[in-house]
């Protein structure tokens, strides 16, 4: 069974910081690894899909690394603003199909 | 485009009545997806359809749920008769190409639902 996991599970920074946190996946059978974005009362919103070890994505302040052989991801947020805070979620696809299974996420909070 | 799009966005509605949540996709997408969101689960997917045919419903928690999807533009999800514990935030997601690993999901608005 396929197990996502992220911490920490709750982060409190303040505005300006730059933070990370890391989500880890089963390294066998490697397919893809996704991180959405959750705001409250919204839904999730798509960040980046990671496909290749040692594949490095950028958007804006926020960028992601990964590493499939020891089967972890990072995903930074450069000079946090109030506007970053949300739920940072992971997710990683089962072998067949794009059915994905998603981590717990990591509550993100920036204060201003 | 409009995105996903799911209604109603709140549900209120009585133990043992029908509630019937509906979902349509983004235009020219061939994968959809149901999901639950609870404090105590997270998000979890029910079920999924590639092309309209449903490929795993193995996260539907009872028979009192069902869904189904009749043409690419349109899938529902009933729970009959519902319960207090059904109480959730329900998505409903699709993605572009159908049984491809590494496709972005797109999230509808999601639908609240309580049921008293």
């Amino acid at each position: 069974i396929l197990n996502v996991e992220q911490s920490p599970q709750s982060l409190h920074v303040q505005e300006g910081d730059s933070t990370n946190f890391t989500c880890s996946f089963p390294s066998s059978n490697f397919y893809a690894l996704h991180w959405y974005r959750w705001e409250t009362a919204k839904s999730p919103e798509a960040l980046f899909v990671m496909t290749l070890n040692g594949d490095e994505k950028k958007k804006g302040r926020i960028s992601a690394t990964l590493n499939t052989k020891e089967g972890y991801s990072y995903l930074y947020i450069k000079g946090s603003q109030p506007e970053d805070s949300a739920t940072y979620l992971c997710a990683s696809p089962m072998e067949y199909g794009n059915k994905l299974v998603f981590g717990a996420g990591t509550i993100l909070r920036v204060k201003s | 485009d409009a995105g996903v799009i799911q209604s109603p966005r709140h549900e209120v509605t009585e133990m043992g009545q029908e509630v019937t949540l509906r979902c349509k996709p983004i235009s020219g997408h061939n994968s959809l997806f149901w999901y639950r969101q609870t404090m105590m689960r997270g998000l979890e997917l029910l079920i999924y359809f590639n092309n309209n045919v449903p490929i795993d419903d193995s996260g539907m928690p009872e028979d009192r749920f069902s869904a189904k999807m009749p043409n690419a533009s349109f899938s529902t999800l009933k729970i009959q008769p519902s319960e207090p514990r059904d109480s959730a935030v329900y998505f409903c997601a699709s993605s572009l190409l159908a049984g491809v690993l590494r496709e972005t999901q797109y999230f509808g608005p999601g639908t609240r639902l309580l049921v008293l």
